[in-house]
């Protein structure tokens, strides 16, 4: 099936600090999408891409949409303690739904 | 709040009981997700309804599970007979004419 490979799997940073994760796969998607959760909650929307190539930012957030498709990033500039979290990117397969990767859970040390 | 809904927020059952979660969409979203998410994990796909037809449904939705949604509004997941495999955090999410998903806060479901 399709699979999402997220990296790092853990990130430990110091506030004031940039991030970046991305998200590779062997399948294409058709929109990459980049949502938070916190412990017992459900995943936030932060991004939503839907075009090859396409930048977006939200805030300190910016996010890519791979050229090939297959693979998206994103970036956290300027990282601040609320920022803690675990990350997860999904891709939107032709029949809807979404897959997601295993997640990279953030650390900000004030 | 017009947020996705879902209820209860936490359930402890004993092995073999049924349990049943409520998901209450965003109101003008006519399609409905169900997510299980286990500790370390990213959300997987169990099925998903646009309005009141059930359009998909993943090979991990045993005979045990079963999903409605009557009206086309609120959904409902059943889980028959629970094992302790099925403790997770089931997560509904009702997704926009652009087809981004937004999530409840989730179910947490603990089976003894």
């Amino acid at each position: 099936g399709q699979q999402l490979n997220q990296s790092p799997q853990s990130m430990f940073i110091q506030e004031g600090e940039d991030v970046s994760m991305n998200c590779t796969s062997s399948s294409i998607f058709n929109t990459w999408l980049w949502y938070k959760q916190d412990p017992g909650e459900g995943p936030v929307l932060l991004i939503a891409l839907y075009k090859a190539g396409e930048l977006t930012s939200n805030g300190r957030l910016t996010a890519q949409f791979g050229i090939t498709r297959k693979d998206s990033f994103l970036n956290i500039s300027a990282s601040i303690p609320s920022d803690v979290g675990i990350y997860f990117c999904a891709g939107q397969t032709r029949t809807e739904k979404l897959v997601f990767g295993k997640g990279t859970k953030l650390t900000v040390n004030p | 709040d017009t947020g996705v809904s879902q209820d209860p927020r936490h359930k402890i059952t004993k092995r073999g009981q049924n349990v049943t979660f409520r998901c209450d969409p965003i109101s003008e979203h006519n399609r409905l997700y169900w997510y299980r998410q286990t500790l370390g994990q990213g959300p997987e796909f169990l099925t998903y309804f646009q309005n009141e037809a059930q359009l998909e449904k993943s090979r991990l939705l045993s005979d045990r599970f079963s999903a409605e949604r009557p009206k086309g509004s609120f959904s409902t997941l059943e889980i028959q007979r629970t094992e302790q495999g099925d403790s997770a955090m089931y997560l509904c999410a009702s997704s926009s004419p652009q087809w981004e998903l937004f999530f409840g806060e989730g179910s947490r479901l603990t089976v003894l």
